[in-house]
C-alpha cells in the first residue's frame, strides 16, 4: 500500500463547529505532517509529528489541534474556524532514516482535504 | 535562511517541444532537492529528487533535473512535452533543518 488516505475530501463548516479531519498510511513511515495550502500557493507546513510526538508546530493557531493516536492515523481537530481558514489540507508521510533531517526525504500526499469556512 | 525561488509563475511549451521549469534554492549546508507535480484538486506527486551523486537526476515520466552547485540551481526538464504533462510544479529543498522549503510554484500550460 503506497497510499496517503484523507477524509472527509470535502468539508464545510460553520465558524462555531467543530470537526477532525483524517489521515492514515500504511507505508510503515513515521513521520507524518499537516500542510494547508491555498489555491495555486505552496504548501504551508503547519505540523510535523516524529514517532507519534509532535516535532515541529508552525506557530498554527489554537483553533487547530493535531493528535496522532498511532503510527498510521493522523487526525487535525478544527473548531471556531475563521473564513480564511478556507484552503486544501493535505497530510503527508514520510521515513525516518536514521539520524537524517526528514527534509532528506521524500513525501507522500494524499489528495487532501478541501475545507470551507462560512 | 533557507529559500526557493521559481521565477517563473507559468511557462507555456507546445506539445513535443522540450521544456523547462527552473528552480534556485539557497540552503546551509549540503542541499536535498525534489520537484513535485500537482494535478488540479490533488495532492503533490513526487517526481524526483537530488541528495548527492550524479548531477543529472532521473525521475517519473520522463522528467529529469541538473544539479548546478555554482549557479544553485536544479531545473527541471523533459525532452518533448505532453499535454497531459500541463500541472503546477513545484520545487522544493531540505537542509540541515526537518523543514522542507518550498518554491512558489509554476503552472505548465503544454498546449496541443
Amino acid at each position: 500500500d503506497t497510499e496517503v488516505t484523507q477524509t472527509p475530501k470535502h468539508l464545510v463548516m460553520g465558524m462555531t463547529n467543530k470537526k477532525s479531519l483524517k489521515c492514515e498510511q500504511h507505508m510503515g513511515h513515521r513521520a507524518m505532517y499537516w500542510y494547508k495550502q491555498k489555491a495555486k500557493k505552496p504548501p504551508e507546513l503547519m505540523f510535523v509529528y516524529s514517532y507519534e510526538k509532535l516535532s515541529i508546530n508552525e506557530s498554527v493557531p489554537s483553533r487547530f489541534s493535531p493528535e496522532c493516536p498511532n503510527s498510521s492515523l493522523l487526525n487535525l481537530h478544527l473548531h471556531a474556524l475563521q473564513p480564511e481558514d478556507s484552503a486544501l489540507y493535505l497530510c503527508a508521510s514520510s521515513q525516518v532514516v536514521g539520524d537524517s533531517p526528514l527534509g532528506a526525504n521524500v513525501l507522500t500526499f494524499g489528495a487532501g482535504s478541501r475545507l470551507t469556512v462560512l | 535562511a533557507q529559500s526557493v525561488a521559481q521565477p517563473e509563475d507559468q511557462v507555456n511549451v507546445a506539445e513535443g517541444n522540450p521544456l523547462t521549469v527552473k528552480c534556485t534554492y539557497s540552503v546551509s549546508g549540503n542541499p536535498y532537492l525534489f520537484w513535485y507535480v500537482q494535478y488540479p484538486n490533488r495532492g503533490l506527486q513526487f517526481l524526483l529528487k537530488y541528495i548527492t551523486g550524479d548531477n543529472l537526476v532521473k525521475g517519473s515520466y520522463g522528467f529529469e533535473a541538473e544539479f548546478n552547485k555554482s549557479q544553485t540551481s536544479f531545473h527541471l526538464k523533459k525532452p518533448s512535452a505532453l499535454v497531459s504533462d500541463s500541472a503546477l510544479y513545484f520545487c522544493a529543498a531540505g537542509g540541515a533543518t526537518n523543514k522542507l522549503i518550498f518554491g512558489t510554484g509554476t503552472l505548465l500550460a503544454v498546449q496541443p
